[in-house]
Formats: C-alpha cells, structure tokens, sequence
C-alpha cells in the first residue's frame, strides 16, 4: 500500500548549520506530497507542498523537491536556526487518503 | 480566515473513565473533519474522518467514537478509557477530501 518513510531522528544540529531530512514514498499513481512541522507542544503546521513531479515547495527558507525518478522528498535548509526546533512529519496524499511518517526530531543548539 | 479550536489541551484521566474531546472549525461551512492520534514516538494514526453532519468513517477499530453533531463541530469519545489511549489527538479540517488539512492545536490526554 502506499506509504511515507522519513529518515529516523532524533537530529541535533548547531545554529546555522544545513539540514536536510530525507523522506522517501511509496505509492500507486500521482500523489502531491507535503512537509508539516510541529513545535513543541502544538499541532500540526502545513509547512510546504508540491503536487507534482520537479515541482519544489519552500516556505521559511525551507524546500524540498518533488523527484519521481526516486520517489523522495527531501526536506532541506541551508541555515538552520533554533526556532526551527520541532518534529517534521512528511506526509502523501492519494486519493482522498492521506499518510504521514513517523516524524523526524530536530533540535538546533546555539 | 478559519481557525479550529480543539479542548481541553491536556487532560489526565484514570483508567476505565468516559472520554470527551471537542473539535471547532470556524470561518468555512461544510468542512471534512478528521481525528488523528500520535502515541509516543510514533506517527500520526486517522482514526474518524466525517464528510458532514451525522458522517463518520472509522479507520481503525478500538474503543473511540467519533459524532458529528453540528456542522462544524467534531466530539471523539470513548466510554471507558484504556491505558494505551494515551497520546496526543489531533483535529484537523479540509475544504474537501484528499485537500490540504490544517490542524488544531492538539489534546494531550494521559491515562494513569
């Protein structure tokens, strides 16, 4: 069936270092796909999206780009800051039917 | 613009008690509506998911319930709570399924 794999976390970076968390799919037909953040003790958050293939989503200087060929949405960010602190959740959508990953922790230290 | 509130943000019940969570959506008529649970260290699991009033389809099979009394209005109950009902239960909202869901802040409920 369909679903998301992201990398395991948890991961801890210093400020202004580059992030990147991997997030891999699986599915049948065209999915859109989409990073969400949650900051500590809060819900979910839509952070970006793509709905098709080499399309690339940004938002907070975050992107991430859409690849069929490995079917991957890598979240990247090239000067992380400790705001930036939560769990990432990748997540597909087919269909009516959405799937989300288990969450990557990152902690960014001054 | 919408907003959806969800209450209590957390709550600690024994084991064996009724449950009773409150999802709001404001700003938008006729949303799709879901609950999801996130157990520690795990993803997010859909529970319920309603189309409209009286609507809901169970994605999983425990002891929740999912009702739908009002519009924009989505209530997840349980008569007797169990231990691993522990976790942290999400509300979120669509325009129409499959779309973009946006989430509401969370309940975090602790069973002892």
């Amino acid at each position: 069936g369909d679903s998301v794999t992201q990398m395991e976390g948890p991961v801890t970076l210093s400020e202004e270092a580059f992030l990147t968390i991997n997030c891999t799919y699986t599915a049948t037909g065209y999915p859109s796909l989409f990073w969400y953040v949650q900051y500590p003790g809060e819900g979910l958050q839509l952070l970006l999206k793509a709905t098709k293939a080499d399309d690339k989503g940004s938002n907070k200087g975050f992107e991430a780009t859409y690849r069929k060929e490995t079917t991957s949405f890598h979240l990247e960010k090239g000067s992380v800051q400790v705001s930036d602190s939560a769990v990432y959740f990748c997540a597909l959508r087919t269909g009516n039917q959405f799937y989300f990953g288990t969450g990557t922790s990152l902690t960014v230290i001054p | 613009s919408q907003t959806i509130h969800q209450w209590p943000a957390t709550l600690v019940q024994p084991v064996g008690s009724p449950l009773s969570l409150e999802c709001t959506v404001e700003g938008t008529s006729n949303p799709n509506l879901y609950w999801y649970r996130q157990a520690a260290g795990r993803g997010l699991q859909l529970l319920f998911y309603s189309v409209g009033i009286g609507q809901i389809s169970s994605e999983v099979p425990q002891n929740l319930s999912a009702s739908r009394p009002q519009d924009r209005q989505f209530i997840l109950s349980s008569k007797k709570l169990l231990l691993s009902d522990s976790g942290f239960y999400l509300c979120a909202w669509s325009v129409r399924p499959g779309e973009t869901q946006y989430f509401g802040p969370g309940t975090r409920l602790l069973v002892l």
